[in-house]
């Protein structure tokens, strides 16, 4: 079955880093298009970013741009999230989801979700 | 940016009830909108696509209606496994995507 998990998460200071993956099985990765989301503490869900299933497109919500970028690994099924100059507004739980449907950007929908992994920003 | 509206915020309700959820959109998304449910410590669920489809093993008891601006989603008759919460999303006009802020619903 379809299956994404993800890990990288942990405590770090304002300013650091942190590189996020999402290992996926249990289908073609490589012909469907992925995206990071997170839950801040008592908020709801908001789209982070997105990487076309070939890799040749990325978008970006404006509160990350510039400092986020996504990247993936066909060869080892893995989505990544590499997060820069980490801020507190950043403390969330991230999740890694596969778009509904193959190939192009596929659909705006998503039908598999991982647990999600909690980046912490605290001094 | 498209802003999605949910209400309410929060629910309390019976087991065998049926239940309403309302999501309303900042300008028109047509049919391009999808339901999920996230219950505390695992992956959210898609319920819903294309404001009326049901995803592939989502039982009959949750429905999605509406067109434009206005959504809903109801579940017929309330079980004790549906509390959680309820979020909306459009993707009619993207990046980016969004979200309502959900509507949390508890189970009296």
């Amino acid at each position: 079955q379809v299956q994404l998990v993800e890990s990288g998460g942990g405590v770090v200071q304002p300013g650091g880093s942190l590189r996020l993956s999402c290992a996926a099985s249990g289908f073609t990765f490589k012909n469907y298009a992925m995206h990071w989301f997170r839950q801040t503490p008592g908020k709801g869900l908001e789209w982070v970013a997105f990487i076309r299933f070939d890799g040749t497109n990325k978008f970006y919500a404006d509160s990350v741009k510039g400092r986020f970028t996504i990247s993936r690994d066909d060869s080892q099924n893995t989505l990544f999230l590499q997060m820069d100059s980490l801020s507190l507004e950043d403390t969330a739980v991230f999740y890694c989801a596969r778009a509904a449907g193959t190939f192009s950007y596929g659909a705006g929908w998503f039908d598999s979700w991982g647990h999600g992994t909690l980046v912490t920003v605290s001094s | 940016e498209i802003v999605m509206t949910q209400s309410p915020a929060t629910l309390s309700v019976s087991p065998g009830q049926r239940v309403t959820l309302s999501c309303r959109a900042s300008q028109s998304v047509y049919s391009n909108l999808a339901w999920y449910q996230h219950k505390p410590g695992q992956a959210p669920r898609l319920l819903i696509h294309g404001a009326s489809t049901r995803a592939a093993g989502v039982p009959a008891r949750f429905s999605g209606s509406g067109s434009g601006t206005e959504f809903t989603l109801t579940i017929s008759s309330l079980l004790s496994e549906d509390f959680g919460v309820y979020y909306c999303q459009q993707y009619n006009v993207w990046p980016p995507l969004t979200f309502g802020e959900g509507t949390r619903l508890d189970i009296k």
